[in-house]
């Protein structure tokens, strides 16, 4: 079974521009997640999507971060314009969706401002 | 938040030896608790989960402790060999909210 993929695995930017990933979750995976990890300390939740459908985003940085799933698949995640403090990894998680709660990481995008 | 910055507390063991990785959490209302293994530039690994109805869990070479009342969990892992090198982070989650905090992480340094 193929796990979740996330592109591009790194990206350097400047701050002020833009800057999108995109992630594939595990094939079945109703519940997909965004997560960011600044180096040192563990993943936050950024938004979580129940198929197509926004079910958490009280931590997303609505002011310059968006998200996406459409046909409940894929999903992408932009920031713009980016700052020096969005420096992380993006790591992206999908769950099945039938009370089992155990979620499955992909391998991130590292993430540069500058 | 529970953030240590780049000084994550460490554990330094011998292969072969048994590791204990501790972990507090905050939330007395959550029931779902999970352990995560990141190795450098890789996304966090399933470990091993447990439930709140549960205060052990056994998988291949690790065992997950839970103690609701003061609310420790703990991952042991038996005969830690090199490979074992990474962080461990341990996660908790509430019914209904499935989105997981994690806890600020512990690296684990085997010693050959």
């Amino acid at each position: 079974e193929a796990g979740v993929a996330q592109s591009p695995r790194y990206k350097i930017i400047e701050k002020r521009q833009s800057v999108a990933f995109w992630c594939n979750p595990i094939s079945g995976h109703a519940t997909l997640y965004w997560y960011q990890q600044i180096l040192g300390q563990g993943p936050k939740l950024l938004i979580q999507f129940q198929n197509n459908g926004v079910v958490d985003d009280s931590q997303l940085p609505k002011d310059r971060f968006s998200a996406e799933r459409l046909k409940g698949v894929d999903s992408t995640l932009k920031i713009q314009p980016a700052k020096l403090e969005d420096s992380a990894v993006y790591l992206c998680a999908s769950s099945l969706d039938n009370g089992f709660q155990t979620q499955y990481f992909g391998p991130g995008t590292r993430l540069l401002v500058l | 938040g529970e953030s240590v910055g780049l000084h994550l507390p460490t554990l330094s063991v011998q292969e072969g030896d048994n590791s204990i990785i501790n972990c507090a959490y905050s939330n007395s209302a959550s029931d779902y608790f999970i352990w995560y293994k990141q190795e450098s530039g890789k996304g966090p690994q399933f470990i091993i989960d447990i439930r709140s109805n549960m205060d052990k869990r056994q998988g291949q070479r690790v065992t997950v402790l839970l103690n609701k009342t003061v609310k420790h969990l703990s991952l042991q892992i038996a005969a830690t060999q090199p490979g074992d090198s990474a962080v461990y982070f341990c996660a908790e989650s509430k019914t209904g909210r499935r989105a997981l905090t994690f806890g600020s992480g512990t690296r684990l340094q085997v010693q050959p």
